[in-house]
């Protein structure tokens, strides 16, 4: 009875460069939310997919930043040209419903030199 | 715009003694309110939550209690146990006219038991 997988669970990248976090969900739930931690903050909700459709990105930065929930596979938090303002703690979670609680995974660490 | 405050970033209580963590929000349309606690390096796990319905719910050592005139809530743990040092995140759920849900959370209140 796995929990929300993320990984990977560190990854630095250099200002510029790609990063892409990925998130299995628990089984049984088709719904995930991204959520990122800066240092000495809460979390802040960035984006809330069902399989194959974003049902809410109000949180996500409009450039840079893009998120997707295939049909097969796990959810993709993608960052491109990354800046050091992108290092954080990326955090899934997912739940069987549209309300309730929210599971989340350990986060994905991104360093940006 | 920070919906959701926790005001103080940390606290300390000797093992035994009752924690008392505080969450104040701004929003009147949030519908219930949860309780995380994080450990470092972990993701947040899920303690306790309460409706807006109600102004107290009860889970073994944890209590949360809500007065939505004050539009505050807060968490009591006792007695407070070593175990319990982690940090702990307010959440508040909103829910958005495509019926999807938003939780909102505070930045944390870092609780320290010691033994």
């Amino acid at each position: 009875n796995a929990g929300v997988m993320q990984n990977p669970r560190h990854l630095v990248r250099r200002r510029g460069q790609e990063a892409r976090l990925r998130c299995s969900p628990m089984k049984g739930h088709s719904h995930v939310y991204w959520y990122r931690q800066l240092p000495e903050e809460g979390l802040k909700f960035m984006v809330y997919l069902q399989k194959e459709n974003i049902i809410d990105e109000s949180g996500m930065p409009k450039e840079r930043f893009s998120a997707e929930f295939p049909k097969e596979g796990p959810s993709i938090l993608r960052i491109q040209q990354v800046v050091r303002g992108d290092s954080a703690a990326y955090f899934c979670a997912s739940s069987p419903f549209t309300t309730g609680e929210l599971f989340f995974g350990e986060g994905s660490r991104l360093t940006v030199l | 715009d920070q919906q959701v405050k926790q005001n103080s970033p940390s606290l300390s209580v000797q093992e035994g003694r009752i924690s008392i963590l505080n969450c104040d929000y701004t929003n009147s349309m949030f519908d219930y309110f949860l309780w995380y606690k994080k450990y470092p390096a972990e993701g947040p796990t899920f303690l306790i939550s309460i409706s807006s319905i109600k102004d107290k719910n009860e889970d073994g050592r944890f209590t949360v209690f809500l007065n939505k005139s004050a539009k505050h809530l807060s968490l009591h743990i006792v007695p407070s146990q070593p175990g319990d040092s982690a940090v702990y995140f307010c959440a508040a759920s909103l829910l958005t006219q495509g019926g999807s849900e938003k939780l909102v959370f505070g930045k944390g209140t870092k609780l320290t038991v010691n033994p």
